[in-house]
């Protein structure tokens, strides 16, 4: 069955650059007509939509984190990545990928820290 | 901006029957909107739970189901387990946005 990993650096300097990758395996990310999706969600908080891809390249947004996010698919490495521009440590949070929502990887975390 | 409210707590005996509701600040919550439901167990990812207001995955159990009450989703538990403890968030569909609800906190005492 699918299975997703994110991976990416756990600590990330204010105002740099926040890059994750998911990685899917067990089937091929341009199979089927799904989207693919970043979401966070900081200590002892609720969960955050960031944002979704097709394969097709489409992208949606959460409003709130528009500016600063972007979403990118590499369907030759089966691979979709997010970056977060300018991230204060309001950004700290444990980072999910998933598969339109029902097939989720297990999170990492990333803290944002001088 | 649109926000997507849940009962902070609940409480259930074990054995018994609960209901979780999910209401939309823009108004009453349609099958439009797609509700879907995830379990989420401390040190854990969420699981989904239903989709598309009322459909189960093959993973979800039996007992878990998911309708549309008095303008809001909701999501019932009947026959309410002990591992059945655990934060429960919903989720909405906006057009191309995604917006989740904050969270019920599910107690079995």
């Amino acid at each position: 069955q699918v299975q997703l990993q994110e991976s990416g650096p756990g600590l990330v300097k204010p105002s740099q650059t926040l890059s994750l990758t998911c990685t899917v395996s067990g089937g091929s990310i341009s199979s089927g007509s799904y989207y693919w999706s970043w979401i966070r969600q900081p200590a002892g908080k609720g969960l955050e939509w960031i944002g979704r891809i097709y394969t097709s390249g489409s992208t949606n947004y959460n409003p709130s984190l528009k500016s600063r996010v972007t979403i990118s698919v590499d369907t030759s490495k089966n691979q979709f990545s997010l970056k977060l521009s300018s991230v204060t440590a309001a950004d700290t949070a444990v980072y999910y990928c998933a598969r339109a929502m029902d097939v989720w990887g297990k999170g990492t975390t990333v803290t944002v820290s001088s | 901006q649109t926000v997507v409210t849940q009962e902070p707590s609940l409480t259930v005996s074990p054995g018994g029957t609960v209901t979780l509701t999910c209401a939309s600040s823009t108004g009453a919550v349609t099958s439009g909107y797609y509700p879907n439901w995830f379990q989420q167990k401390p040190g854990q990812a969420p699981r989904a739970l239903i989709y598309s207001t009322s459909n189960k995955h093959s993973w979800t159990p039996a007992r878990f189901s998911g309708s549309l009450l008095g303008g809001k989703a909701a999501l019932t538990l009947s026959g309410v387990q002990p591992e059945d403890e655990a934060e429960y968030y919903c989720l909405l569909y906006y057009g191309g946005a995604l917006v989740f609800g904050g969270g019920t906190k599910l107690t079995v005492l």
